[in-house]
């Protein structure tokens, strides 16, 4: 059972922002503040679209955005695209070079 | 143009065995921690072990611990995966990933390889 929780599926229109949320279930997570954000679409390998709860790495669109407060990191897209459309996952370092991954969130532009 | 090639995954009985290859190339291979990340069919992503630059710390999740072994070979870049008394629930792509530590974060993957336990 995944130590961070995350909705199963966000919708939005083209243009619009949407939201997912990824909480932290165990203590031990959210010692840490090494957040990680995976776009994958179907078939492709994961890329990240944000590290380190909020930074983003070059190549990423300034669309994309994380933050986090309290036991919850989230995941904002803004001007929401068609290929937005994709598979998002959270990350976090849980201690002893050992990683969590959220349950997955599927993004749908409507 | 950082690149990971895995490769060795197939079909494979329960109880068997079966050795994954992560070829790595535009990077200093030794400079960086490596994992193994799985994903079981229309599921998510789970990481399943790393292993430090020099193969020195090896880290494993439970469900895996006992079966598995990661290891690495500097001189020609790769990474390994070695699998044994697989199980059906070891069904999955198998896929490597590069670790940045002052990131935190797993910049480059490869494509996976699909790994299918049959029972």
């Amino acid at each position: 059972q995944s130590a961070l929780t995350q909705p199963r599926s966000v919708s939005g229109s083209p243009g619009q922002s949407v939201t997912i949320s990824c909480t932290e279930t165990s203590s031990d997570v959210g010692v840490y503040n090494y957040v990680s954000w995976y776009q994958q679409h179907p078939g492709k390998a994961p890329k990240v679209m944000i590290y380190d709860v909020s930074k983003r790495p070059s190549g990423v669109p300034d669309r994309f955005s994380g933050s986090k407060s309290g036991n919850t990191a989230s995941l904002t897209i803004s001007g929401l695209q068609a290929e937005d459309e994709a598979d998002y996952y959270c990350c976090s370092y849980a201690g002893n070079y050992i990683w969590l991954f959220g349950g997955g969130t599927r993004l749908t532009v409507l | 143009e950082v690149q990971l090639v895995e490769s060795g995954g197939g079909l494979v009985q329960s109880g068997g065995s079966l050795r994954l290859s992560c070829a790595t190339s535009g990077f200093t291979f030794s400079g960086y921690w490596m994992i193994w990340a799985r994903q079981a069919p229309g599921e998510g992503l789970h990481w399943v072990a790393s292993v430090k630059q020099d193969g020195s710390e090896k880290y494993y999740v439970d469900s895996v611990k006992g079966r598995f072994t990661i290891s690495r070979d500097n001189a020609r870049n790769s990474l390994y995966l070695q699998m044994s008394s697989l199980r059906a629930e070891d069904t999955a792509v198998y896929y490597c990933a590069r670790y940045t530590e002052s990131w935190h974060t797993f910049d480059y993957w490869g494509q996976g390889t699909l790994v299918t336990v049959s029972s």
